[in-house]
C-alpha cells in the first residue's frame, strides 16, 4: 500500500530534550516536506527536501533540523524543544517539487507533540 | 508574499443542501489549485485539483476556477453529515527563480451538514 508514515503518532517531552520523528515513504517520490499546523493558523511549511542530500527552508525553520540521507526518509529533528514548539506536524510526500508538475501531496497522519 | 484566504466559517448547511467554499490568492503566477478536506485530528486528503479557468466536476464535487479574479471554489452537492470537516485549499506557486513549486495552505474553512 503507497503510504508516508510518522512515528511516533504521539509524544510528550520536556523542554530541552532532544527528539526526532520519522518521516517515510515507499513511493519513491522526490519531493518530501514538513509542516506544523496549529489551530488558526493553518499547515505551515517547516523544510522541504527535493531529492537526497537536497533541503531547503520554509516558512516556519527555527528550532527544526533535517536530513535527507535516503530517498525515502526525511526524519525532522528538534535539537532543543520549546513549548511553542508544541503542535500537530505532518509529513508530506509527492513524486516530484516542479511548479509545473500535476503531483498532488500525499500526507502521512501525523504527530501530535507536547513540550511541557 | 504568497497569501490563500478563505473564509474560516464556520459554515453550516442542511443535508442535501449546496455548500459553497471559497478561496482567494495572491500570486498571479499559481500554477494549480488543491482542495484537501481534514477531518478533525487527521491528516488532510485530496479531494480535487484544477489547473486550467473554469468548473472541473467529480462526482459530487466541482471546483471552480478564475484565474483573472485569483478565485477558487469548491462546491458540494447534495451535502451529507460525512462531508463535516474543514477544507483547506491550496496553491502551488513556484519558487522566485526556481523551476521549484510550493503548496501554500489557507486556514481552512469548517464545514458542518446537519440531518
Amino acid at each position: 500500500e503507497a503510504q508516508v508514515t510518522q512515528n511516533p503518532r504521539y509524544l510528550i517531552t520536556v523542554t530541552g530534550k532532544k527528539l526526532t520523528v520519522t518521516c517515510s515513504q515507499n513511493m519513491n517520490h522526490e519531493y518530501m516536506s514538513w509542516y506544523r499546523q496549529d489551530p488558526g493558523l493553518g499547515l505551515r511549511q517547516i523544510y522541504y527536501s527535493m531529492n537526497v542530500e537536497v533541503t531547503d527552508k520554509g516558512d516556519v525553520p527555527e528550532g527544526y533540523k533535517v536530513s535527507r540521507k535516503e530517498k525515502r526518509n526525511f526524519p525532522l529533528i528538534l535539537e532543543s524543544p520549546s513549548p511553542n514548539q508544541t503542535s500537530l506536524y505532518f509529513c508530506a510526500s509527492s513524486l516530484s517539487g516542479l511548479a509545473d508538475s500535476t503531483d498532488t501531496q500525499y500526507f502521512g497522519p501525523g504527530t501530535r507533540l507536547t513540550v511541557l | 508574499q504568497k497569501e490563500v484566504e478563505q473564509n474560516s466559517g464556520p459554515l453550516s448547511v442542511p443535508e442535501g443542501a449546496i455548500a459553497s467554499l471559497n478561496c482567494t490568492y495572491s500570486d498571479r503566477g499559481s500554477q494549480s489549485f488543491f482542495w484537501y478536506r481534514q477531518y478533525s485530528g487527521k491528516s488532510p486528503e485530496l479531494i480535487m485539483f484544477i489547473y486550467s479557468n473554469g468548473d472541473k466536476e467529480d462526482g459530487r464535487f466541482t471546483a471552480q476556477l478564475n484565474k483573472a479574479s485569483q478565485y477558487v471554489s469548491l462546491l458540494i452537492r447534495d451535502s451529507q453529515p460525512s462531508d463535516s470537516a474543514t477544507y483547506l485549499c491550496a496553491v502551488r506557486n513556484r519558487d522566485r527563480g526556481s523551476t521549484l513549486g510550493r503548496l501554500y495552505f489557507g486556514r481552512g474553512t469548517q464545514l458542518t451538514v446537519w440531518p
